[in-house]
């Protein structure tokens, strides 16, 4: 049930842009994008609802394609402190109670100057 | 609120030897769930719980236990570590209620099995 993500790494200048997929192979309910620093623990951004409106938080917005199972990360005019691993984290059904979130193998993303 | 912690923070163990890696939170939190987190792989999820006394099984439980008997503790047990269980292990937990969108993580326990 793992979602499959893309790029694996990808590596910035200061101001460019970079765009993060994930797809799964099922039906999706919803899904959640976590950034984790090195060291650190992931921290949630933000999640995308079937149904929902795109998301934004700040230059980092995203989108969920109900119907590609796909849901895509923005990163706009990157900054040093974008750097990290990218998760996003899926669900198969409505949550009404306890919804296991299955993750995909992240994105190692690197701003430089 | 100390949200998420886990102890200890690095531990190097011996093949064969048990181990318990501690999980508590303060949020009342019904939901609380391991991951382990191997280079290449992501987050797997290892055990969850959807409240005390329940628990069940996640992607890859082989070789770990768990149980929770208070809503803030969730412990991981290894019973004979094995150097493939050398990995981060992250505990995490979230409400269970429908607008309980995000997952809180502890800071994660490094483990080494020589």
């Amino acid at each position: 049930q793992q979602p499959v993500q893309s790029p694996q790494a990808v590596i910035l200048r200061e101001g460019e842009d970079a765009v993060i997929n994930c797809s799964s192979s099922k039906a999706l309910y919803s899904v959640h994008w976590y950034r984790q620093k090195h060291g650190e623990a992931p921290v949630f951004l933000m999640i995308l609802l079937k149904g929902g409106e795109q998301k934004g938080h700040d230059k980092i917005s995203a989108s969920f394609n109900e119907k590609k199972q796909q849901s895509s990360l923005y990163l706009t005019a990157s900054q040093l402190s974008y750097s990290g691993t990218y998760f996003c984290g899926t669900e198969n059904f409505p949550k009404t109670g306890a919804n296991n979130l299955f993750f995909g193998t992240g994105t190692r993303l690197t701003v430089i100057p | 609120n100390a949200g998420v912690t886990q102890t200890p923070k690095f531990q190097v163990l011996k093949t064969g030897q048990s181990m318990t890696l501690q999980c508590a939170q303060d949020m009342n939190h019904e939901y609380m769930s391991w991951y382990r987190q191997d280079p290449g792989m992501g987050l797997r999820l290892i055990h969850y719980s959807v409240g005390a006394g329940i628990t069940d099984q996640g992607e890859v439980p082989n070789g770990y236990n768990v149980s929770r008997s208070t809503t803030e503790d969730f412990p991981l047990r290894l019973l004979s570590a094995a150097p493939s269980q050398t990995s981060v292990y992250f505990c995490a937990s979230r409400g269970l209620a429908a607008t309980d969108n995000e997952q809180f993580f502890g800071p994660g326990t490094r483990l080494t099995v020589l």
